[in-house]
């Protein structure tokens, strides 16, 4: 049974360009939930998509978006990079929208 | 989601019971109490989570107190392998807010 997987697993960009992160739900899940993570810090919730729809946001601006398809795999999307936005990218996959979260690896975003 | 507390850092001697605790003392009657940890560079991982009863599986034991103000994480025999950051969460679902959590350190 695959658990949650994301791509890439590293990825650099420069400031002012675009990213796009995937991620696929352990199998059987239907929500997903982004969360960024910088160094030394505990995970910051982004957002949350259910049912295709984006149910639960947090304090993240609107350079942060995202989408989840009918498989229920994900994307989240970064315009404008911003140095700052250098970070590891988790994404987290559960049953359901108030359930035990299971953790991808991440991705790890350098933005020089 | 309640606002918890945890120390930043604890030690613990290999093969001995580590006791992780932490206030949530604005827990409201409906949020569970979540415990997470994230060995470096990994993901977080789901240790164990209760609303009012002890509970215990293959990993951990919730100790929660009766006015569900506090609660202890108790892994029985720490291994080196359990140094990691552990998250203490009060969440009625819908969103995971982790905070900074406690950095345990196993030392053989």
């Amino acid at each position: 049974d695959a658990g949650v997987t994301q791509s890439p697993t590293h990825l650099i960009k420069t400031r002012g360009q675009q990213v796009t992160l995937r991620c696929s739900p352990k199998s059987g899940h239907d929500t997903v939930s982004w969360y960024q993570q910088a160094l030394g810090q505990g995970p910051q919730f982004i957002f949350q998509y259910y049912e295709e729809e984006e149910r639960q946001r947090g304090n993240f601006p609107d350079r942060f978006s995202g989408h989840q398809f009918p498989n229920y795999s994900s994307e989240l999307n970064v315009n404008a990079l911003l140095l700052g936005d250098s970070a590891l990218y988790l994404c987290a996959s559960s049953l359901g929208q108030m359930e035990k979260l299971f953790f991808g690896s991440g991705t790890q975003l350098s933005v020089l | 989601d309640a606002k918890t507390t945890q120390p930043p850092s604890m030690d613990c001697a290999e093969g001995r019971a580590a006791n992780l605790p932490c206030n949530h003392s604005t827990i409201s009657g409906n949020e569970y109490v979540y415990w997470y940890r994230q060995i470096h560079s990994q993901g977080p991982q789901y240790i164990i989570h209760g609303l009012k009863n002890n509970e215990t599986n293959e990993m951990a034991s919730l100790i929660i107190t009766e006015d569900r103000k506090s609660s202890t994480l108790i892994l029985p025999h720490a291994t080196l392998r359990d140094t990691a950051v552990y998250y203490c969460i009060g969440t009625g679902g819908f969103k995971t807010i982790f905070g900074a959590g406690t950095r345990l350190f196993v030392k053989a």
